[in-house]
């Protein structure tokens, strides 16, 4: 069965700091890689995910992910944060060996100061 | 486009009450999914359904949690008697599925609904 790691549960930054949030898992195979956010309140959205192809992902609201896939990592990034990327950020894994039913990690809550 | 609806948004019970969640997918979607979100365990998947059909309930932490899928659009999560660790909120996700075998570039994205805070007292 998959597993995720995420490394950082709580990370603080002031506004225009980078940001870079670790995520790991666990599988040998065919992997789909997803970030999830969910701000306060509110329930969870895709914010971008991998299948194939580039391993530099984009996303929405400027947030790129890089699968490397010899490292079984999957990390998020965004080189400004603003006041309103505080959120909870998820990693989700959907392997192949598990009918694609994506696992999360723990989360990693983030708090920008403006 | 409508999303994933779930009702309630919030409810606050007793201790031995019985909690109904609902939840209706996305139109089309075939998979419905159940997670649970607590500060302690992050977000759990409690059980999936494929086509209506229970596929995984193996993330249901006791008998007292129920599941159904009567029909495409439609899903209960039932807790009966409620105690006070099963405060949480309860969300539900929609998916299409997967075709031959493989997944289409589409899928394997889950679409949430508001989820359901569940209060118990």
């Amino acid at each position: 069965a998959q597993s995720v790691s995420q490394h950082n549960h709580h990370v603080i930054l002031s506004e225009a700091a980078s940001l870079e949030l670790g995520c790991n898992y666990s599988y040998g195979g065919t992997v789909n890689l997803f970030w999830y956010v969910q701000y306060p309140g509110q329930h969870l959205q895709l914010l971008l995910k991998y299948f194939s192809g580039d391993p530099l992902v984009k996303g929405i609201k400027g947030f790129e992910a890089e699968f490397i896939k010899s490292k079984f990592s999957f990390n998020l990034r965004k080189p400004s944060v603003q006041w309103s990327d505080t959120a909870e950020y998820f990693c989700a894994v959907a392997a192949s060996g598990g009918s694609y039913i994506p696992t999360f990690g723990r989360g990693t809550s983030l708090i920008v100061h403006p | 486009d409508a999303g994933v609806i779930q009702s309630p948004r919030h409810e606050v019970t007793e201790m031995g009450q019985e909690v109904t969640l609902r939840c209706k997918p996305i139109s089309g979607h075939d998979y419905l999914f159940w997670y649970r979100q607590t500060m302690m365990r992050g977000l759990e998947l409690l059980i999936y359904f494929n086509n209506n059909v229970p596929i995984d309930d193996s993330g249901m932490p006791e008998d007292r949690f129920s599941a159904k899928m009567p029909n495409a659009s439609f899903s209960t999560l039932k807790i009966q008697p409620s105690e006070p660790r099963d405060s949480a909120v309860y969300f539900c996700a929609s998916r299409n599925g997967l075709a031959g075998g493989y997944p289409r570039p589409n899928t394997g994205e889950l679409f949430f609904g508001e989820g359901s805070r569940l209060t118990v007292l």
